[in-house]
């Protein structure tokens, strides 16, 4: 079974920029798999940032960006403030309809 | 404004069967390329896909999940319901209808969500 990892935590300073990957378990991951990305605050549902890869929602803000980096998708944070603390999700299109989610990223601004 | 709102029992006893509803608001569920379906989060846990449907009827599920779930859509009600059979512990959770967008035989991504309801599995 093919698993979908990122990294469990990650923490930028106000106004720094961070990046946070989503790769395979087995394998690289490409556009192919239609990477997006959704942040997700306590109590709240997600809120989608970020689809085929690198395209912003509406709204999302342009700090906000995707690319494919190496072997994995990859969520890029410029000018980073404090309510973009929260958990962000990426999802890969695996498929025969079958999304898979990682397991989330928490994301602390200090 | 397109809106997707839940509802069904919060608690179910174990082994019973999860009923849940979405009722699709602002926005027809007959749209083409969308598939409309569920994902959950289990108590300080990440998300998981359960699977989605379209409005002909036709389903995607999550090969994990595939033994008990089944969704179904009701279009003259601009509804979509999921049930879970044989539930246990391990399926209490926020459950959150969604709209996703498929188009080709890919889908892209998730564009509305409901707010979630808990539903908890207890005896």
């Amino acid at each position: 079974q093919t698993v979908v990892t990122q990294e469990p935590s990650f923490s930028v300073s106000p106004g720094g920029t961070v990046t946070l990957t989503c790769g395979l378990s087995s394998g690289s991951v490409s556009t192919s798999y239609h990477p997006s990305w959704y942040q997700q605050t306590p109590g709240q549902a997600p809120r989608t940032l970020i689809y085929s890869t690198n395209t912003r929602s509406s709204g999302v803000p342009d700090r906000f960006s995707g690319s494919i980096l190496g072997n994995k998708a990859a969520l890029t944070i410029t000018g980073a403030q404090a309510d973009d603390e929260s958990d962000y999700y990426c999802v890969l299109y695996m498929g025969s309809g079958i999304s898979v989610f990682g397991g989330g990223t928490k994301l602390t601004v200090l | 404004q397109l809106q997707l709102q839940e509802s069904g029992p919060g608690l179910v006893k174990p082994s019973e069967t999860l009923s849940l509803t979405c009722t699709v608001s602002g926005g027809s569920i007959s749209i083409s390329s969308y598939y409309w379906g569920w994902i959950r989060q289990s108590p300080g846990k990440g998300l998981e896909w359960i699977g989605s449907i379209y409005y002909s009827g036709s389903t995607y599920y999550n090969p994990s999940l595939k033994s008990r779930v089944t969704i179904s859509v009701d279009t003259s009600k601009n509804q979509f319901s999921l049930k879970l059979s044989s539930v246990t512990a391990a399926d209490t959770a926020v459950y959150y209808c969604t709209r996703r967008y498929c188009t080709n035989g890919v889908c892209y991504f998730f564009d509305y969500w409901g707010q979630g309801t808990l539903v908890t599995v207890s005896s």
